[in-house]
């Protein structure tokens, strides 16, 4: 049974760029979350899609976008990427309760 | 919002040691989660523990959702168990609050 997947692992951006990260949930998990994780920090909520929809929403600015795939699926798009951007991105799945994490996505912004 | 508190921010043990993490949230929670962060970032699961005890061999937890609460037992460490513990609430539609974590360091 394959865990919660994310692509790519690395990725290294410029300023004013934007990113895709994808994320594809654990079989039989329909509730994706996304998460930031800072170094040195705990992971801080994104945005969560349920149904294709997003269904709850962290404090982070209009710039972080996502979209939620018939097949659960899902990706978290950010434009215009800063500097305080880089952080590793973490993606959750869930069915009830307990919540899974891939292993991230590492982004640099330079 | 719910806060969560974990202390200690830091431990360090000598191989073979227990050690307990602590972790306080601020209000009552339906969820509550331990995770082990590997060097490599990943979060690996280790409890799913609203209420009660439970134990995964040198590793259990106990959660005392009345007095906001939970705590994190590790027997016999190993060094394998070096990385950051981190405890997560669930706020309201499945949104999780983690703390700042606690640094472990298990020395040979």
């Amino acid at each position: 049974d394959a865990g919660v997947t994310q692509s790519p692992t690395h990725l290294i951006k410029t300023r004013g760029q934007q990113v895709t990260l994808r994320c594809s949930p654990k079989s039989g998990h329909d509730t994706v979350s996304w998460y930031q994780q800072a170094l040195g920090q705990g992971p801080q909520f994104i945005f969560q899609y349920y149904e294709e929809e997003e269904r709850q929403r962290g404090n982070f600015p209009d710039r972080f976008s996502g979209h939620q795939f018939p097949n659960y699926s899902s990706e978290l798009n950010v434009n215009a990427l800063l500097l305080g951007d880089s952080a590793l991105y973490l993606c959750a799945s869930s069915s009830t309760g307990e919540l899974f994490f891939g292993e991230g996505s590492r982004l640099t912004v330079l | 919002g719910i806060q969560v508190e974990q202390s200690p921010p830091d431990l360090i043990l000598q191989e073979g040691a227990n050690s307990t993490l602590r972790c306080n949230f601020s209000d009552s929670v339906n969820n509550l989660q331990w995770f082990h962060q590997n060097p490599w970032g990943q979060l690996i699961n280790l409890f799913y523990i609203p209420s009660g005890t439970k134990q995964n061999g040198r590793l259990s937890a106990t959660t005392v959702a009345t007095e906001r609460y939970s705590l994190l037992y590790i027997s016999s460490s190993q060094t394998t168990d070096s990385g950051v513990y981190f405890c997560a609430s669930m706020e309201y539609g499945n949104k999780l609050v983690f703390g700042a974590g606690t640094i472990l360091r298990v020395k040979s």
